[in-house]
């Protein structure tokens, strides 16, 4: 079946620790998305990569890292410097060409809470 | 900068009521997504728009381009419970590859 992964579902990191959430997709997409969503808020663009190699900054990037080594894989790093990190997170991957150009598909989630 | 508004916010209604929400903009867009998010998922998408005056459906759902290009509207027709979720409005920042997203609209649905 084809789609987008994200494990853990749950995270609980201690305050000071880095910790990385994984992502994976087998769509054969291009671009992949890591999105923040606090509770009864929308979703804000953390980092974003359109080709292996390559990724830019969203709009809340600061406290976070990515990489993207291989087409469907996008892990995301929260380091220590995120100041306020517990918030559920989502991975998504879309198409650059063809129909459906834009059209953001996700992964189910994995919510970090920092105790 | 680019924004989109969706109202209401949130709405509590009887099973078997029609159900209305809509996302504006001062900022034409091109394409128009729609996307439901049930609690402690990711969002799915239900209907994509791609043309001002377009009307589709999904099911129970039909969703419109504003002629304008600067609004999107998606009903649900006869709703029930398994409605209940936050029903998300999208578009694309110019030719970014970036979507913006709407504040949602929270539906919830009285048995």
């Amino acid at each position: 079946d084809g789609g987008i992964t994200q494990s853990p579902k749950y995270l609980f990191r201690k305050e000071g620790q880095n910790v990385t959430l994984s992502c994976e997709q087998n769509l054969n997409h291009d671009a992949m998305y890591w999105y923040r969503q606090d509770p009864g808020q929308g979703l804000r663009l953390i980092y974003y990569s359109q080709i292996v190699n390559d990724f830019q900054k969203g709009d809340i990037a600061e406290g976070y890292s990515v990489s993207r080594e291989k087409k469907e894989s996008f892990p995301l790093t929260v380091t220590s410097a995120q100041k306020n990190p517990t918030a559920f997170y989502l991975c998504a991957s879309t198409s650059l060409s063809g129909s459906g150009y834009n059209e953001q598909f996700f992964g189910p989630g994995t919510r970090l809470t920092v105790l | 900068g680019q924004q989109l508004n969706q109202s209401p916010q949130s709405m509590f209604i009887q099973e078997g009521e029609d159900v209305s929400m809509n996302c504006t903009s001062s900022s034409i867009f091109n394409t128009w997504l729609w996307y439901k998010q049930e609690p402690g998922e990711g969002p799915v998408l239900l209907i994509a728009l791609y043309k001002a005056g377009e009307l589709t459906s999904n099911g129970r759902l039909t969703a419109q381009f504003g002629i304008t290009r600067k609004d999107s509207f998606l009903n649900i027709s006869a709703s029930i419970p398994s409605d209940v979720g936050i029903y998300f409005c999208a578009g694309p920042r110019s030719n970014t590859g970036k979507l913006i997203f709407g504040q949602g609209t929270t539906l919830q649905v009285k048995p």
